[in-house]
């Protein structure tokens, strides 16, 4: 099945800055999950959307999904060093227990 | 409540040998689900298991690879005669429910990272 796009691929941001993260699919997305992973360790929850047009935010994390369920945005303000990571979405597509993964965008900060 | 729990975190093979992966859902949680981080490769999902029933493998390579959830004790996969490219991460995932349910959060666990040489 197809796997999600996710860009930008890399991204270096300067401490303070605001940032944002892309998620797309051609198809309709039931439930994406946004998550960060640091380098040789495991995935971190970070938010599930589910409904079009949803949006929640978590500290200074906030995560979008589009009224048509198939775009969802991750935007970071203010970012810190904490920021740095890879950061991954996920989304049920056809299979309702089966994710499908973008490639994964890594953050750095520059202090 | 202790997280979802995996080991070995890492784990070294030479060609040839078996690797035994094993994952402790979050409490509760009767869904588990394997899942392949090759280098360089987003992650691929392998199996999907309840209590003593694979409930799909569609993504499990169909010789060597096997996985179990025993009424008992944790969830674990089995690699026969390990071969350079299944090195990677393999990471074990737990939920309450499945599928797309408001509030359903998937856990992942730490991961297992295989090496064969």
């Amino acid at each position: 099945s197809q796997e999600l796009e996710q860009s930008p691929q890399s991204l270096i941001v300067q401490e303070g800055k605001n940032l944002t993260i892309n998620c797309t699919s051609s198809k309709t997305l039931y439930g994406l999950y946004w998550y960060k992973q640091k380098y040789g360790e495991g995935l971190i929850f970070l938010m599930m959307l589910q409904k079009g047009g949803e949006e929640k935010s978590h500290e200074k994390i906030t995560a979008k999904l589009d009224e048509k369920k198939q775009q969802s945005s991750l935007h970071i303000t203010a970012s810190q060093p904490s920021h740095a990571g890879i950061y991954l979405c996920g989304a049920f597509e056809d299979s309702n227990y089966q994710l499908i993964w973008g490639a994964g965008t890594k953050l750095i900060i520059k202090p | 409540n202790a997280g979802v729990m995996q080991n070995p975190r890492h784990l070294v093979r030479r060609r040839g040998q078996e690797a035994r992966l094993r994952c402790s859902p979050m409490k509760g949680h009767s869904h588990v689900y394997w899942y392949r981080q090759l280098p360089e490769e987003g992650l691929k999902f392998m199996v999907y298991l309840q209590k003593e029933n694979i409930i799909d493998e569609s993504g499990m390579p169909k010789e060597r690879f096997s996985a179990e959830f025993p009424k008992e004790g944790p969830s674990i996969l089995r690699i026969q005669q390990v071969v350079r490219g299944d090195s990677a991460a393999y990471f074990c995932a737990s939920s309450l429910q499945t599928g797309a349910i408001s509030g359903n959060t998937i856990y992942f666990g730490e991961g297992s990272w295989l090496t064969v040489v």
